[in-house]
């Protein structure tokens, strides 16, 4: 069974670095979608990006001037990184794996609150 | 962007009731929608893809139809454990997108 483990930092100042990775376990790594998504409180999901398998990633237009995504198969993880994060940023971050017809697996969520 | 536009936002309903959600693309996605249910605090989970498929393990009360622009889900007969959020997502152009999200409530 595929399990999807995320950390990384939760409360963060306006202006740092929000910075998560996701750890696979109990499955291919390869051949998939690994995708972020974002969920501010209250609120809809958003898809942030993703790095397929062929290693074209994708970011959403509104996002992409601060984020990366980037992925060290060696280690099977993926990475998310935005910077200069300011309190419109605060949600649970996840992450996920798919492919092209649907998001299967999740990662537990991650809520990451921006607050001076 | 493709937007997606999910009706109703909100629900109520009672066990047993048929429930069906609607999600409108404002251009033709073909058949790249999926389905996601989402309880409180927890990830969500894939219902439905390539808008008709039922994902392994889903109950057959679960339905999807549609093509093009305009999609729905079905709950063929509403248990306990249907309440929750219902979201359409689309994969047909970048970026992926998703439907703003129906609550199905207890009525």
């Amino acid at each position: 069974q595929v399990q999807l483990q995320q950390w990384g930092a939760g409360l963060l100042k306006p202006s740092e670095t929000l910075s998560l990775t996701c750890g696979v376990s109990g499955g291919a790594f390869s051949g998939y979608y690994w995708i972020w998504i974002r969920q501010p409180p209250g609120k809809g999901l958003e898809w942030i990006g993703e790095i397929n398998h062929s290693g074209i990633i994708n970011y959403t237009p509104s996002l992409k001037s601060r984020v990366t995504i980037s992925v060290d198969s060696s280690k099977n993880q993926f990475s998310l990184k935005m910077s200069s994060v300011t309190a419109a940023d605060t949600a649970v971050y996840y992450c996920a794996r798919g492919n092209l017809y649907k998001i299967v697996n999740w990662g537990q969520g991650t809520l990451v609150t921006v607050s001076s | 962007d493709i937007q997606m536009t999910q009706s109703p936002s909100t629900l109520s309903a009672s066990v047993g009731d048929r429930v069906t959600i609607t999600c409108r693309a404002s251009q033709s996605i073909s058949s790249w929608l999926a389905w996601y249910q989402q309880k409180p605090g927890k990830a969500p989970k894939v219902l439905i893809y390539k808008a008709s498929s039922l994902e392994s393990g889903v109950p057959s009360r679960f339905s999807g139809s549609g093509s093009g622009t305009e999609f729905t889900l079905t709950i063929s007969s509403l248990q306990p454990d249907d309440f929750a959020t219902y979201y359409c997502q689309q994969s047909n152009r970048y970026p992926w997108t998703f439907g703003q999200g129906t609550k199905v409530e207890i009525k």
